[in-house]
């Protein structure tokens, strides 16, 4: 039933020690997101892939890397986690027509 | 670029009460403006969304207005329950594809039972 999962729920890493969050979908949706959202604030967009069309920020530090093997999912990797990357991130996808469909987020612990 | 403006920061309201969110927009060339409910722990959801060629969309207890010349919109929730508390986002997007979306700052609701 779901159509946008998030791997893992949460995740602690410790500072410094690299990353990898997954998303997968099956709405078979061609534009894949990922969101920073720390609380209380907006989801903020770090980069989105438009099939294998890979479109980063201007503002996304360099330390947050991303891959997308093929359709279904698609990979969040931190290099080198800093305290300051603790947040939810969030996985979301859509078809041209606008409508994003998020995943319930990994909560990433930054020790 | 973007900008979205969203109040209230907070919002309580008694069980039963109507319960309004409005939102700015800043580009005129914004066109699809989604709301979104988001609880405690979980991602976004998608509540209702309108485009910009309708003035009203209505889906049970909630509706959404858009007044393009004001580039105002807005979100109504009529009876409110208290499974209605939640953080609510309003978003703006430029044409098609939505790639970039810009979210407003969130409305936290509280309905009190």
């Amino acid at each position: 039933d779901a159509m946008v999962i998030q791997n893992p729920r949460y995740q602690v890493t410790q500072f410094g020690k690299p990353v990898t969050l997954s998303c997968s979908q099956t709405l078979n949706h061609n534009v894949m997101y990922w969101y920073q959202q720390k609380s209380s604030q907006a989801p903020k967009l770090l980069f989105h892939y438009y099939d294998k069309d890979f479109n980063n920020e201007a503002d996304t530090p360099d330390n947050f890397q991303s891959r997308r093997p093929n359709t279904s999912f698609c990979f969040l990797d931190i290099r080198s986690p800093g305290l300051g990357d603790a947040a939810m991130y969030l996985c979301a996808t859509s078809t041209r027509a606008d409508t994003q469909y998020f995943g319930p987020g990994t909560r990433l612990t930054v020790l | 670029g973007e900008n979205v403006e969203q109040h209230p920061s907070t919002l309580s309201v008694q069980e039963g009460d109507s319960a309004v969110i409005k939102c700015t927009y800043s580009d005129s060339a914004s066109n699809y403006f989604p709301w979104y409910k988001q609880e405690l722990g979980k991602g976004p959801q998608l509540i209702i969304d309108i485009r910009s060629n309708v003035g009203e969309k209505k889906d049970q207890r909630i509706a959404v207005t858009l007044n393009k010349t004001a580039k105002h919109f807005s979100l109504h929730i009529t009876e409110t329950q208290p499974e209605d508390s939640a953080v609510y986002f309003c978003a703006a997007s430029t044409g098609t594809g939505g790639f970039k979306t810009i979210f407003g700052a969130g409305t936290r609701l509280f309905v009190k039972a």
